[in-house]
Order: structure tokens, then C-alpha cells, then sequence
């Protein structure tokens, strides 16, 4: 049983338009949010954290919301740019100190 | 800035030979984690640990084993290496709850 589910596995955007990435979760206790950034063949870096207690954390072009009632969370990235090309992936955790990843969105953002 | 190094970063071996993956952190992080990825697919949690001498299994069931007797060093052993270990390790680090993960470059790990 997946407790967390990005079910679009690909976004295709136009450079300068908005990219919005989602991610469903099942597990109500999960109180910390993190969405990463992975090249192939490399490791994860870290974008952006939202926390349960608050419904939207902002970073520059980054924007995350969550939407706890519907255990639901999405990421913006405006503008977009071809260097956002990229697999992203959201991963909640809890006070179990483990972070579960999604399977991923893969972004491509055409020049 | 926070470093977590791996080695090696690509590893090609014959079947039945065992491996150490290599995992060190300067930032004194008690939490560290092992994930593998296969092409496309999630990241699964193979192993984790809260600090020096303690060691769990992950979500995902993983022949491997892994030791923590220093807190900068989390290394992963496979004893006999299987092409269904054909997969990229990543090992990861955190300092608190709610904290962000440092990941590593990966070890990509091909068996033949």
C-alpha cells in the first residue's frame, strides 16, 4: 500500500509558465513535508519543507501548499526555467525520524 | 555547507563477490539513512539508524546489512553480490525531526 502517491509521473511546461507538481499522502500522522530535486545518477537536493502546522511555505521561485484535511500537497515553480528539468520527488515524515518518498514527477520545461 | 560523502561512485562487479558501500558525514548528524532507487521508481528506505550502535531495517527488504560504530560512518555490506542488486544506493543524514535529508552523489551499482 503506497502512503504516498505523485500520480503524474511526467509534466511537460513552457519556459516562464507556471509548474505545479502534487503529491497525495495517506498517513494522517506525517508532520513534515520535503520535496527534492534528482538529476539521474546523482542524490537528491533539497528544495523546499513545509511543516503540518502551516498551509504554504515560500522560497523564492518555490512555493509549496498543503492541504492537510485532503492529505494533499503541491508544488509551484514559477517561472519555469529548462534548468528546472528535473525528477521531483515530495516525501512527508513523521516523528518515527523516516521519510517516505513518492515515486516521482518528471519535469520538463521546454526553451 | 553539509557533505555527505559515498563511495564508490559506480561500482561494476561479477555475481557472488561482496561489496562495501562507503558512507561518511562531517556535520555530526545522529539520524542516517539508506535508500534504493531503481530506474523511475521511488526512493525505498533499506536501513536507518538514530545513532552509534543502532541499526533497523527499512520498508523495503534488503539482503544487504549495514554497521554504525562511529557517527560520521554508516557503511552498507552486500556478502554475495546478485544481479538483482543491480540498483543506486544513496545514503543520507539529518540532524532533528522535521530537518531536512543530505544525500549523497549515489553509488550506482551494476551486477553482472
Amino acid at each position: 500500500d503506497q502512503q504516498v502517491k505523485q500520480n503524474s509521473p511526467s509534466l511537460s511546461v513552457q519556459e516562464g509558465r507556471i509548474s505545479i507538481l502534487n503529491c497525495d499522502y495517506t498517513n494522517s500522522m506525517f508532520d513534515y513535508f520535503l520535496w527534492y530535486k534528482k538529476y539521474p545518477a546523482e542524490g537528491p537536493t533539497f528544495l523546499i519543507s513545509i511543516s503540518s502546522i502551516k498551509d504554504k511555505n515560500e522560497d523564492g521561485r518555490f512555493t509549496v501548499f498543503l492541504n492537510k484535511s485532503a492529505k494533499h500537497l503541491s508544488l509551484h515553480i514559477v517561472p519555469s526555467q529548462p534548468g528546472d528539468s528535473a525528477v521531483y520527488f515530495c516525501a512527508p515524515g513523521g516523528g518515527t525520524y523516516k521519510y517516505i518518498f513518492g515515486t516521482g514527477t518528471r519535469l520538463k520545461v521546454l526553451a | 555547507e553539509a557533505v555527505i560523502y559515498q563511495t564508490p561512485r559506480y561500482l561494476v562487479i561479477g555475481t557472488g563477490k561482496k561489496i562495501t558501500l562507503e558512507c561518511s558525514q562531517t556535520m555530526g548528524h545522529d539520524k542516517m539513512y539508506w535508500y534504493q532507487q531503481d530506474p523511475g521508481m521511488e526512493l525505498h528506505l533499506i536501513h536507518y539508524s538514530y545513532g552509534v550502535n543502532s541499526t533497523e531495517k527499512g520498508d523495503l527488504s534488503s539482503e544487504s546489512t549495514v554497521s554504525r560504530i562511529r557517527t560520521e560512518h554508516f557503511p552498507l555490506t552486500l556478502e554475495s553480490a546478485r544481479p538483482s542488486h543491480t540498483s543506486q544506493y544513496l545514503c543520507a543524514s539529518t540532524s532533528e525531526v522535521g530537518e531536512k535529508l543530505f544525500f549523497g552523489s549515489g553509488t550506482q551499482l551494476s551486477v553482472l
